[in-house]
């Protein structure tokens, strides 16, 4: 299994500001995920972080307001930009690449004012 | 389109006793992954089990297991013995190759266990 860290564990940030969360797993993967969860909601896919090329994201999130960057195969950031109170959630870093393999970091829990 | 539904928003259980969360799953893919996981109020997600689409006995790991049922495209997690710990938020979710390995989750179902 991986072992998954992410910083920071929670922030309190001011609408407009940028926060980078970052993910770091203890192995190299193929895959790695980043997953938002709005309060009192599931888990919806954002993105899937690619190394060395652009993420690939799904249906309702764009590139400008979610860049990722994914440099080595160890370590993956998302940057929530020009933040409003809606973007408070818990954000989820997970690997994966098989079908029995889906490990996630602790999340950043985010809170916008 | 792959779907999962938990139509189950909040359960109660009595403490000790035995309680079945339902998942059922829609997918075109014949091979694929099922999941539970468990989100205490500290927001981190626990994985509980795992199903494959191929595997013949229904996973069971401790005091969880997975009540896999192919034809009617069910995977109900079953957990028996409750224990105050166990009171939190319960996923389920599947993964597939055609889904890109991304895993899709359900709506979640909020277990109570009550002394």
């Amino acid at each position: 299994s991986a072992v998954i860290s992410q910083k920071p564990s929670r922030d309190i940030c001011q609408r407009g500001t940028s926060l980078t969360i970052q993910c770091q797993v203890d192995s190299q993967v193929t895959m790695m995920f980043w997953y938002r969860q709005q309060p009192g909601q599931s888990l919806t896919l954002i993105a899937t972080a690619n190394q060395g090329s652009e993420a690939t994201y799904e249906s309702g999130f764009v590139i400008d307001k979610f860049p990722i960057s994914r440099p080595n195969l160890t370590f993956s950031t998302l940057t929530v930009s020009n933040m409003s109170p809606e973007d408070s959630s818990i954000y989820l870093c997970s690997v994966g690449g098989t079908l029995y393999e889906q490990y996630f970091g602790p999340g950043t829990r985010l809170t916008v004012t | 389109a792959q779907k999962i539904t938990q139509t189950q928003p909040g359960m109660f259980v009595q403490e000790k006793e035995a309680v079945t969360l339902d998942c059922t799953y829609d997918t075109s893919d014949p091979s694929y992954g099922l999941f539970w996981y468990k989100q205490p109020s500290s927001g981190e997600m626990i994985f509980l089990i795992y199903q494959g689409s191929y595997d013949q006995q229904n996973a069971t790991e401790g005091r969880y297991s997975l009540n896999f049922q192919k034809a009617r495209k069910s995977a109900n997690l079953v957990i028996s013995a409750s224990q105050l710990g166990d009171s939190a938020m319960y996923f389920c979710a599947m993964s597939s190759n055609t889904g890109g390995f991304k895993t899709i989750f359900g709506a979640g179902t909020r277990l109570f266990v009550k002394a």
